[in-house]
């Protein structure tokens, strides 16, 4: 079956400092690769996502890149901020056929000191 | 923007009584879904729909069951409440079969069962 596999942290950080997100994955042939965030007290929200191998996810000086020959999808950010405090999870979802659900890891909390 | 809501926000309930959840989404999404977040193990799918009255079951279905009877709407029903029911639930919606693959996710219901 699938399965998504991401450190655990929690990673605490001081602003500025570089951020990296360690994520690998299980699946069979080619799925779609997400970053979703969880501020506090909200739902998800999808951060930057990739659908084929080479291809770079990025949103808001967040990158991910879909790489197929270590499986993985390392989220990483140059210059954290305070307020990308938030629980961040790698999530993988099959391309084609009729199985469509998200896989998610099981989540990694960031906080940021100022 | 898609927007989709949740019911409640927070939600009290006593052991034993029946508690609906309810999820609307205003994009017009066949697929809706019904997950729930515990500390330590992510996010667990508990039943999807992909099309009015349609539904299957997730990875962790048992005590729960789910109503679609209009697009937009899908409900989460608990039987009857247990405490190991107390968490946080989250809804989501997609149009995977459109030629998008992600997933929106409302704030989310904590409920808590005493």
């Amino acid at each position: 079956g699938n399965s998504v596999t991401q450190m655990e942290g929690p990673v605490t950080l001081s602003e500025e400092a570089f951020l990296t997100i360690n994520c690998t994955y299980t699946a069979t042939g080619y799925p779609s690769l997400f970053w979703y965030v969880q501020y506090p007290g909200e739902g998800l929200q999808l951060l930057l996502k990739a659908t084929k191998a080479d291809d770079k996810g990025s949103n808001k000086g967040f990158e991910a890149t879909y790489r197929k020959e270590t499986t993985s999808f390392h989220l990483e950010k140059g210059s954290v901020q305070v307020s990308d405090s938030a629980v961040y999870f790698c999530a993988l979802t099959p391309r084609g056929g009729s199985n469509y659900k998200l896989t998610f890891g099981k989540g990694t909390l960031l906080t940021v000191n100022p | 923007d898609v927007k989709v809501t949740q019911s409640s926000r927070y939600l009290v309930k006593r052991t034993g009584e029946k508690v609906f959840l309810e999820c609307v989404q205003d994009m017009d999404h066949e697929n809706m879904f019904w997950y729930r977040q515990d500390p330590g193990l992510g996010l667990r799918l508990i039943y999807f729909s992909y099309d009015v009255k349609m539904k299957e079951k997730g990875d962790i279905p048992e005590g729960y069951s789910v109503s679609r009877e209009k697009k937009e709407r899908f409900s989460l029903i608990l039987e009857s409440a247990s405490t190991n029911q107390t968490s946080m639930y989250l809804c989501a919606s997609d149009s995977h079969g459109q030629g998008t693959d992600t997933q929106y996710f409302g704030p989310g219901t904590r409920l808590t069962v005493l």
